[in-house]
């Protein structure tokens, strides 16, 4: 079975901290994920990784940055958090097989951030 | 315009009935199309993919899907009380990487 951990299931932060929010899949999966889901918004893609040190920008990448070193961990950055941060946090995996067509994603428990 | 579009619900059937979830997407080029499950508080967890036209079955789950009309559905037969939660359509799209794009979900409430 997949496993996708993240660091936290609760974080409270005070605006303008910097926070890591981690996340780690033991499945050797290419491919990783950071969403944020609002009550009516759904999940919104903020980042995502096809390789070690490769990022792309997802829907709302602004005020995030991402950081991916080894293959197994991708983490979320938020340089300097803000109140519309406030959040569900979760992170995704998937195999990354070219040509796949059957790319599902495996997510983590997820992180609630409330930004004070 | 939305990508992904489902009616947010909530759908409310009596235990023991079918649930019948739907959804469309905009992007033609889509290949593969996937339900989620999410409990209140909790993650989403895959129940089940899809990507060929027609139906795939699994247990009380069967999808649909229907390219030329870029509709997919869920039905859930005999219904539980446990399978209240709300489900999460999500569609794959087609720029090279393997993104997906979610639906804001419906909630299905089965009652006893």
């Amino acid at each position: 079975d997949v496993k996708v951990t993240q660091s936290s299931r609760y974080l409270v932060k005070r605006t303008g901290e910097k926070v890591f929010l981690e996340c780690v899949q033991d499945m050797d999966h290419e491919n990783m994920f950071w969403y944020r889901q609002d009550p009516g918004l759904g999940l919104r893609l903020i980042y995502f990784s096809y390789d070690v040190k490769m990022k792309e920008k997802g829907d709302i990448p602004e005020g995030y940055s991402v950081s991916r070193e080894k293959k197994e961990r991708f983490s979320l950055i938020l340089e300097s958090a803000s109140t519309n941060q406030t959040s569900m946090y979760l992170c995704a995996s998937s195999l990354g097989v070219a040509g796949r067509a059957n790319n599902e994603q495996f997510f983590g428990p997820g992180t609630r951030l409330t930004v004070l | 315009q939305k990508e992904v579009e489902q009616n947010s619900g909530p759908l409310s059937v009596p235990e023991g009935a079918i649930a019948s979830l739907n959804c469309t997407y905009s992007d033609r080029g889509s290949q593969s199309f996937f339900w989620y499950r999410q409990y209140s508080g909790k993650s989403p967890e895959l129940i089940m993919f899809i990507y060929s036209n027609g139906d795939k079955e699994d247990g009380r789950f069967t999808a649909q899907l229907n390219k030329a009309s870029q509709y997919v559905s869920l039905l859930i037969r005999d219904s539980q009380p446990s399978d209240s939660a709300t489900y999460l359509c999500a569609v794959s799209v087609n720029t090279g990487f393997q993104k997906l794009v979610f639906g804001t979900g419906t909630r299905l409430l089965v009652s006893p």
